[in-house]
């Protein structure tokens, strides 16, 4: 099992630029997140899903959209890049609440990708 | 609303000193409470959790939390700490339907001295 794997884990842009995150796993979790992950700011939620297409807005959504087509992967994109984006993003999964509530809320996370924008 | 407060931006201690790291949440109602460890350069890993039942719950690496519903707090203890527990952790919280929404705490640094 890779657990949850993100890609890509450097990545430079200049303002207005677009990309796309990708967050993959495998341990068939329902749930999906995106945060970001800013000093002193511990994590802030941007997006989530509870299922395969749907996604749901978190504390900091503005700027950021998301997709999840498949079950196992989850995208976050920035249309257009600017500096206030610049963090260290991190997926995570957890099983969700088809797991019951004692293994349902636990979150695994993925190693981050570090985005700069100039 | 709900949130998380981590009191200490950093914390160090003496190599097999005992540590305890605070936490309080607010929350409506009874909160899923979760610890988390992050290495440098390194995602987050899940310590112990919270969710109903006795108050002091043990955890990975010789961790333990006791839950205070009276003092809102989720203060996570080691009796004996090692130089490789040196790391940032957060104290979280699960609001939302099932609590699948996490709220984290800002973090607290924890070095480790010789």
């Amino acid at each position: 099992n890779a657990g949850v794997t993100q890609t890509p884990k450097f990545r430079v842009l200049k303002t207005g630029q677009s990309m796309t995150l990708l967050c993959a796993q495998d341990m068939n979790h329902e749930y999906m997140y995106w945060y970001r992950q800013d000093p002193g700011m511990g994590l802030r939620l941007i997006h989530y899903s509870v299922g395969e297409g749907t996604t749901a807005k978190g504390e900091v959504p503005d700027g950021y959209n998301v997709s999840r087509l498949k079950k196992q992967n989850f995208l976050l994109g920035l249309e257009s890049a600017a500096p206030s984006q610049t963090s260290v993003y991190f997926c995570a999964s957890s099983p969700g609440v088809s797991a019951g509530l004692v293994k349902g809320n636990e979150q695994f996370f993925g190693p981050g990708t570090r985005l700069t924008v100039l | 609303a709900q949130s998380v407060t981590q009191p200490d931006i950093h914390i160090t201690v003496s190599e097999g000193a005992s540590l305890e790291l605070r936490c309080n949440y607010s929350y409506g109602a009874t909160p899923y409470l979760f610890w988390y460890v992050q290495s440098p350069g390194q995602g987050l890993q899940l310590l112990l959790k919270y969710f109903s039942g006795d108050t002091l719950v043990q955890g990975i690496k010789g961790f333990e939390a006791e839950f205070k519903r009276s003092q809102s707090s989720f203060n996570l203890r080691k009796p004996s700490v090692h130089w490789s527990d040196a790391a940032e952790y957060f104290c979280a919280v699960g609001a939302g339907t099932g609590g699948f929404k996490t709220i984290f705490g800002a973090g607290t640094r924890l070095f480790v001295k010789a």
